[in-house]
């Protein structure tokens, strides 16, 4: 779906580097959420935020942080990036309103830590 | 908090074939239950989903019934394709809206 963005598609980092994962969307939706996806695991919530004054943990959220700068907004930071968050990130909205709580995914940041 | 299993992990069938994904849940307050298919390299789209209101949803050849009393709900496809190949997740979502997500299974059709 065109209308949640995220860069940079692809990164390459070393162990103990400070990185940033960036997530846009035109769609106006309140909620945004960011997920890892690891073969065999699935889909996990590392945080969400239901709307730009609102932060909360998720499942995985140790080593990593977030800001919600705007509606439109919600960063993904790895203060010090280990191997084992070696993963495909994904952001994504969802809009309350609806009757039913659709969840639009960007196209995915594939990170490598080294 | 709400935790999603499901199975088969993987899973290959002949082309025509129907394929049969099972999800359990804990929470019983879950009230939602979306399905998503995730392409190779592309991200995951829902295909359908079910209220707790009711019991089966048919959408051409894909279907989702829910058994609310077991906690289980499940993805059917019928006549499949060799589109239909891909990982599908099931999740599952309460009041609050934050949804829960099971571990995928890679259905492969084979022509």
């Amino acid at each position: 779906d065109a209308d949640v963005t995220q860069t940079p598609r692809n990164r390459i980092t070393k162990t103990g580097k400070r990185i940033m994962l960036e997530c846009s969307q035109t769609k106006g939706h309140d909620r945004m959420y960011w997920y890892r996806q690891d073969p065999g695991l699935g889909l996990r919530l590392i945080y969400y935020s239901f709307d730009v004054k609102d932060i909360n943990k998720g499942e995985i959220s140790d080593g990593y942080s977030v800001s919600r700068q705007a509606q439109a907004k919600f960063s993904l930071s790895l203060e010090s990036a280990i191997p084992n968050q070696t993963a495909l990130y994904f952001c994504a909205t969802s809009d309350p309103g609806q009757v039913k709580e659709t969840q639009y995914f960007g196209p995915g940041t594939r990170l490598l830590v080294l | 908090g709400e935790n999603v299993e499901q199975h088969p992990s993987t899973l290959s069938v002949q082309e025509g074939d129907s394929a049969v994904i099972k999800c359990t849940y804990s929470d019983s307050a879950s009230n939602y239950f979306p399905w998503y298919k995730q392409e190779l390299g592309k991200r995951p789209q829902l295909i359908i989903d079910i209220r707790s209101n009711v019991g089966e949803k048919k959408d051409q050849r894909i279907a989702v019934t829910l058994n609310k009393t077991a906690k289980h709900f499940s993805l059917h496809i019928t006549e499949t394709q060799p589109e239909d190949s891909a990982v599908y997740f099931c999740a599952a979502s309460g009041g609050y809206q934050k949804v829960t997500f099971g571990t995928g299974t890679k259905l492969q059709v084979i022509p």
